[in-house]
This record gives C-alpha cells, sequence and structure tokens, in this order.
C-alpha cells in the first residue's frame, strides 16, 4: 500500500531549538501539502508545493518555519527556533494535481509528527 | 475567517442510529467537498467526496448531501457503529491547483 511517510512521529524539544520534520510523499504524486493541527484551529495549512516548487507558504511564520523539498521524494520542514505555541501535530499530504481544469483532489496524510516545545 | 465552519465540536450517537455531521462554507467558489475521517494518533483518511454538480453520493453506510444555495453540506452515517467512533473533518477545494481548506473538524462517538 503506497503511504505518506512522516518522521519523526514524536519530537520533544526545548525552546529556541531547531526542529526539522520529513516527509515522503507517495511516489508519482506532484503536489506536497503541510497542515498543522491543533484544538482552535483545527487543520490549518502551513505550505504546499508542486512539481518540488512553492506555491503558497502564507500559513507559515516566516521567521521561523522554513518548508523545502530537496527532491521529489523529500519534504523537510523546519522551525527555528522553536517555541511553546509551536506545539501541534503536523501533517504531510500528497496528491496528484491533474493540470488545468483539474484540482487537487484526494490528499492521502501521514501519521503526523507530534511536536512538543518545552 | 473560517471558510469551512463545523459548529458543532462533538457529537453522540447510539450504536445503530443515524449519525449526522453538518459543515457550512461561506466560499461560492468551492467546487468540490470531502469528508475525512482522523482516528487518534493517524493522520486524516479521505472518506467521500462530492461535486457541485450533484447534491447527494452515496457509500455504503456513508451519503453526503450538498445544499448549495444554503452552502450547507452534511455527512450522514447509517447505521452507526462504535469502529466510527473519530474526528470528522469536512473540506472544500476551489478549482486549479489550490489547497483543501478544512474544518475544524467534529468528534463523533459511537456508543453501545
Amino acid at each position: 500500500d503506497a503511504r505518506v511517510t512522516q518522521t519523526p512521529r514524536h519530537k520533544v524539544t526545548e525552546m529556541g531549538q531547531e526542529v526539522t520534520m520529513r516527509c515522503q510523499p507517495i511516489l508519482g504524486h506532484n503536489t506536497v501539502f503541510w497542515y498543522r493541527q491543533t484544538m482552535m484551529q483545527g487543520l490549518e495549512l502551513l505550505a504546499y508545493f508542486r512539481n518540488r516548487a512553492p506555491l503558497d507558504d502564507s500559513g507559515m511564520p516566516k521567521d521561523r518555519f522554513s518548508a523545502e523539498m530537496p527532491d521529489a521524494t523529500l519534504a523537510t520542514l523546519k522551525i527555528q527556533p522553536s517555541e511553546p505555541r509551536d506545539s501541534a501535530v503536523y501533517f504531510c499530504a500528497s496528491g496528484r494535481y491533474r493540470g488545468v481544469g483539474g484540482t487537487n483532489e484526494k490528499l492521502f496524510f501521514g501519521s503526523g509528527t507530534q511536536l512538543s516545545v518545552l | 475567517d473560517q471558510q469551512v465552519k463545523q459548529n458543532s465540536p462533538s457529537l453522540s450517537v447510539q450504536e445503530g442510529r443515524i449519525s449526522i455531521l453538518n459543515c457550512d462554507y461561506t466560499n461560492s467558489m468551492f467546487d468540490y467537498f470531502l469528508w475525512y475521517k482522523k482516528y487518534p494518533a493517524e493522520g486524516p483518511t479521505f472518506l467521500i467526496s462530492i461535486s457541485s454538480i450533484k447534491d447527494k453520493n452515496e457509500d455504503g453506510r456513508f451519503t453526503v448531501f450538498l445544499n448549495k444555495s444554503a452552502k450547507h453540506l452534511s455527512l450522514h452515517i447509517v447505521p452507526s457503529q462504535p469502529g466510527d467512533s473519530a474526528v470528522y473533518f469536512c473540506a472544500a477545494i476551489r478549482p486549479g491547483n489550490t489547497p483543501l481548506v478544512f474544518g475544524k473538524g467534529t468528534r463523533l462517538s459511537v456508543i453501545a
């Protein structure tokens, strides 16, 4: 079964430390999304890529968050420096955008990274 | 500004009865709607979807209804089973390469 793989599953760190979360999208998918789940906001979009190019990262605090796709099999989300308010579950999702006239439809999610910043 | 709203944070239903989860949206550009189901410690998984050109889509025990004039959709689960206990997210999308917009989710508890 093809699936999105996220590492680590859990991360506990101290305020001010750098955190890196990794995602391996499903082979053949050309769009990758980073979402964050919190009690207050539900699932909020942080950033997304199509064919490895960033399309929108307006959901991220730019001063501390960065998202990249070094290659088609790896997406990363970094937080530097981390703060307690960043504590949440971070999900990566991938899908296939079929081009003009199409939409990003069904997304496949990873199991998430549970981040706790103390 | 929540474009997709799930106003009920939680819902409890007895096993065998119908579960109705509601979702409202504000953006008339949305043309495709999805429901995702999420168990603890797992990522959301796709459940069912509906295009804006339809008003109903059925898949086994799950039916999604869309009322475009009211900008409202609902998910019906009949009959509800204990394994349906999860958080359900409503999502919507506009045409083009745009991301899914999710609601805050509704936690369904099906009581045996």
